[in-house]
């Protein structure tokens, strides 16, 4: 079974500074699907960006990018210039290439405070 | 835009009553996920449907959970008897087909609170 790992239950970042929230996953399998959530307090959780594991190119999304390193089973979340309404709780996820059921495992979560 | 439609949004309730959960998953949505997030934990799955069939409930405690989609549209969770333990924010998600790449909408999810 793939197991999901964020080593920082908490981090903190500065406004308009750049954090990096780590992930890392354990899995035999070479075709997968990664992801990172963001869950607001009291709110909808979304999705934030997406990664596929065929894919050398790291996947950007405007302020968020990630660090993916497959041999290192690593997927790494970096938010530049980091702004008030960044504040939430963020999952990594990770879904198998070999069913096409779309189940994710998650993560327990980093909670990241913007420090105005 | 659309939304996953969950209620109640919150549910206090004594161990061993019965209680349930409706979703409205995004128009159109054939698959519709229920997952249980403990406080401090990401969610976990505990029960997938495609249009009305069950495609996952490897992880749903099935003497006293149960899921229905009878439709193929909206879906109800219960609990009955519901324990300690079951305090958790339950969260229903949907997507188009399931696939792997698509994108699971969620709902504000149900925070249940058993005494």
């Amino acid at each position: 079974a793939q197991t999901v790992t964020q080593s920082q239950p908490e981090m903190s970042v500065q406004e308009a500074e750049t954090v990096t929230l780590s992930c890392t996953y354990d899995t035999s399998e070479s075709d997968y699907y990664l992801f990172w959530y963001k869950q607001p307090p009291s709110r909808q959780m979304i999705l934030v960006i997406r990664q596929e594991a065929y894919k050398q190119q790291n996947a950007t999304e405007n302020r968020f990018s990630v660090n993916f390193q497959k041999a290192a089973k690593s997927f790494s979340l970096k938010i530049s210039d980091s702004q008030l309404g960044d504040a939430a709780m963020y999952f990594c996820a990770y879904r198998s290439g070999y069913t096409n059921a779309g189940k994710s495992t998650f993560g327990d979560g980093t909670t990241l405070t913007v420090k105005p | 835009e659309a939304e996953v439609a969950q209620s109640p949004r919150y549910k206090i309730t004594e161990k061993s009553q019965a209680v349930a959960f409706w979703c409205d998953p995004i128009s159109g949505h054939a698959t519709l996920y229920w997952y249980r997030q403990i406080l401090g934990q990401g969610p976990e799955l505990l029960v997938q449907f495609q249009d009305e069939s069950v495609v996952d409930d490897s992880q749903l405690p099935k003497d006293r959970f149960s899921a229905e989609r009878l439709k193929g549209v909206d879906s109800t969770l219960k609990i009955q008897p519901a324990e300690l333990g079951d305090s958790a924010m339950y969260l229903c998600a949907s997507s188009s087909r399931g696939g792997n790449l698509d994108t699971q909408y969620f709902g504000p999810g149900t925070r249940l609170t058993v005494l």
